[in-house]
């Protein structure tokens, strides 16, 4: 198992610049997470999906979208980047929903993006 | 809304030493409570976790117990070494929602 995976591992954008960022398991894990980190504020989160098909607004949703179109990838989409995008995000996924006793969440190495 | 506080750093400490980072926590209901490790250039690892009151997560040698009365989770381990520089982040699941709500992060250097 390759666990969880993201790419790119680093990317530099102009602002106004779109991109996506993948993240993918292979874990048959029902939850998955975007968080981006920024120093002095943890981890914070912008969306997420508890299953195919689905997604969610978490803490920080503006800027960004997401599409789980397959169980297994997480797409996160900046449409027009801005400077106060640059941070490092990091995917996490779970295997079923909380309170089930399967709660850990498994977190991808990070993309390091810096918007210009 | 639930939140997690946690111990602000930098932290040093010489090797061997005894370890301790505070964190209290906020929730409505009965969270999860996680501690989890970032070792430079990596994503998050989980550390251990406490799934109810009076609970003790332990891994490598680190403990912590899930406080429902102080509403703590702080973090020990009785001799540091070197490798365990890193950031430990405390974090809970809220079992209401879908969430995870992590603290700021408290980073660790152990020198020899």
């Amino acid at each position: 198992n390759a666990g969880v995976t993201q790419t790119p591992k680093f990317r530099v954008l102009k602002t106004g610049q779109s991109m996506t960022l993948l993240c993918a398991q292979d874990m048959n894990h029902e939850y998955m997470y975007w968080y981006r980190q920024d120093p002095g504020m943890g981890l914070r989160l912008i969306h997420y999906s508890v299953g195919e098909g689905t997604t969610a607004k978490g803490e920080v949703p503006d800027g960004y979208n997401v599409s789980r179109l397959k169980k297994q990838n997480f797409l996160l989409g900046l449409e027009s980047a801005a400077p106060s995008q640059t941070s490092v995000y990091f995917c996490a996924s779970i295997p079923a929903g909380l309170g089930s006793g399967t709660d850990t969440q498994y977190f991808g190495p990070g993309t390091r993006l810096t918007v210009l | 809304g639930d939140s997690v506080t946690q111990m602000e750093g930098p932290v040093t400490l010489s090797e061997e030493a005894f370890l301790t980072i505070n964190c209290t926590y906020t929730a409505t209901g009965y969270p999860s409570l996680f501690w989890y490790v970032q070792y430079p250039g990596e994503g998050l690892q989980l550390l251990l976790k406490a799934t109810k009151a009076d609970d003790k997560g332990s891994n490598k040698g680190f403990e912590a117990t899930y406080r429902k009365e102080t509403t703590s989770f702080h973090l020990e381990k009785g001799s540091v070494q070197v490798s365990d520089s890193a950031v430990y982040f405390c974090a809970l699941s809220d079992r209401s929602g879908n969430q995870f709500y992590f603290g700021t992060g408290t980073s660790l250097t152990v020198i020899p």
